[in-house]
C-alpha cells in the first residue's frame, strides 16, 4: 500500500488565523515532504524531513512552521498567511535515499481571506 | 543549468487513437527520472521511476522509455479514464543528498469518447 494521507482536504482562513495541515503514512518510509502547487504549476517544494528531522528548507517565509512529530507523521502550522499563499499543499513521502520514489498525498486546498 | 522540458503542453486524443509524450531533460548527471498523472485538485499519482538509459516499464496502457538525453510515455489505445496532466520529474547527481526534484510543467491530456 502506497498512501498518504492528508486532512483537511480544504481549509479557509483568515490572515490572522493560525491552523495546522496534518499528513500520515505508514510505510515504513523515513522522508517525508511538503510541496505547494499554484495551478497549472508543478509542485515547489518546501521542506523536507529525513529520519524526523528537518533536512532541506527552501527558504520558506516563517509563516510556515513544519513539524515532525514521529516517523509517521508530518504537520505544517500555518500563521499570518497572505492571499497569495492560497494553493494546494501537497505531502510526500519516500523510503530512505535521496532516489526514492516520492509518494504523494491527495493535498489540501488551502485559501487565504 | 539544470532543466526539464516537456512536450506538447497539450495534447487531445480520440479514445484508440495511440500517442507519446516527451520529457527531455538536461541535468549534469541523471539518478533517477519519475513519471506521475495528475488529476485536477488532486496530488500527483505515481507512474514510474526510471534510472538507466535503455530501461523501460510498463502498467496496463501506459510505457515509459529513457534514453541519455529523453524519456517517452507511450499511451496505447488511451480512454477517456486517461484524460489528466502528466509530470516528469528528474533527479541530478549534483543535487548530493538533497532530494530536489526538477519538473517539468506538465502535458495536458484529453481523451474524446
Amino acid at each position: 500500500d502506497t498512501e498518504v494521507t492528508q486532512t483537511p482536504k480544504h481549509l479557509v482562513m483568515g490572515m490572522t488565523n493560525k491552523k495546522s495541515l496534518k499528513c500520515e503514512q505508514h510505510m515504513g518510509h523515513r522522508a517525508m515532504y511538503w510541496y505547494k502547487q499554484k495551478a497549472k504549476k508543478p509542485p515547489e517544494l518546501m521542506f523536507v524531513y529525513s529520519y524526523e528531522k528537518l533536512s532541506i528548507n527552501e527558504s520558506v517565509p516563517s509563516r510556515f512552521s513544519p513539524e515532525c512529530p514521529n516517523s509517521s507523521l508530518l504537520n505544517l502550522h500555518l500563521h499570518a498567511l497572505q492571499p497569495e499563499d492560497s494553493a494546494l499543499y501537497l505531502c510526500a513521502s519516500s523510503l530512505d535515499r535521496a532516489t526514492d520514489t516520492q509518494y504523494f498525498g491527495p493535498g489540501t486546498r488551502l485559501t487565504v481571506l | 543549468e539544470d532543466q526539464v522540458t516537456q512536450s506538447p503542453e497539450a495534447l487531445r486524443l480520440q479514445e484508440g487513437e495511440s500517442s507519446s509524450l516527451n520529457c527531455s531533460y538536461t541535468v549534469s548527471g541523471l539518478r533517477g527520472l519519475f513519471w506521475y498523472r495528475q488529476d485536477p485538485g488532486k496530488g500527483p499519482e505515481f507512474l514510474f521511476t526510471l534510472y538507466s538509459a535503455g530501461e523501460e516499464k510498463e502498467k496496463e496502457r501506459l510505457k515509459a522509455t529513457l534514453t541519455k538525453k529523453e524519456s517517452f510515455l507511450h499511451i496505447t489505445a488511451p480512454k477517456p479514464e486517461d484524460s489528466a496532466t502528466y509530470l516528469c520529474a528528474v533527479q541530478a547527481e549534483n543535487a548530493g543528498n538533497n532530494r530536489k526534484l526538477i519538473w517539468g510543467l506538465g502535458t495536458s491530456l484529453a481523451v474524446n469518447p
